[in-house]
């Protein structure tokens, strides 16, 4: 069974630029999570999809983030215009439960952002 | 506000060796903790899960423990080896509202050597 797989790996931008960033979850698996990471941080969530519906977003930090996944399938987190404090990486998660189940996440390798 | 912390922050030890991380936190109302083991360049990985009514849970050569009243954990390694060398980081979630967010702690990040 392939885990959760992470598109790009790396991308380098220069701020007011847009980048979006891919998660394919492990097939099957209803519920998304999308975390991110600051460079010496920990690392925090950003919001979750049940299938296609955004069950919370409450950790996305402002309107330039939107986050989609149509038809339930995989998921696109677009940063429009970057900023040089959206760097860090960012993970994707994903379980075939909601997390009131206790149901393990599984995490991708990351996406790596760089806003020069 | 929700918060964890784990200590130490970098621990260096020699190969079969035992160690233990340690996890304090102030989530409230408190669902579960995870230990996840982050190698360079993954993505974390589950170990243990405990919730409230757990105070032990052993994976292998990994025991985690919580205390809910003091609301502390431990990750105790045992006879440690060379790909023990990761970044180990404990979640807790909380359910408040029907909302379960996770919250993370920085790691410890642990180096064995031979």
């Amino acid at each position: 069974e392939a885990g959760v797989t992470q598109f790009p790996s790396h991308s380098v931008i220069e701020k007011g630029q847009t980048v979006t960033l891919r998660c394919d979850p492990i097939s099957g698996h209803d519920n998304l999570y999308w975390y991110r990471r600051v460079m010496g941080k920990e690392i925090k969530f950003l919001l979750h999809f049940v299938k296609e519906s955004k069950q919370d977003e409450s950790g996305m930090p402002n309107n330039r983030f939107l986050a989609e996944r149509t038809g339930g399938t995989y998921s696109t987190l677009k940063v429009q215009p970057a900023e040089l404090e959206d760097s860090g990486v960012y993970f994707c998660a994903s379980s075939h439960q909601p997390p009131q189940y206790y149901n393990e996440q599984f995490f991708g390798p990351g996406t790596r952002l760089t806003v020069l | 506000k929700n918060q964890v912390e784990q200590s130490p922050q970098s621990l260096i030890i020699l190969e079969g060796k035992n160690c233990t991380l340690q996890c304090n936190y102030t989530v409230s109302p408190f669902s579960n903790l995870r230990w996840y083991k982050q190698d360079t360049g993954r993505g974390p990985v589950s170990l243990t899960i405990m919730t409230f009514s757990e105070n032990t849970k052993s994976n292998g050569r990994y025991t985690a423990t919580l205390d809910a009243d003091t609301k502390q954990s431990s990750l105790h390694i045992t006879a440690s080896q060379l790909s023990d060398s990761a970044s180990y980081i404990c979640v807790v979630s909380g359910s408040s509202g029907g909302s379960y967010i996770p919250t993370f702690g920085r790691g410890t990040s642990l180096i064995v050597h031979p």
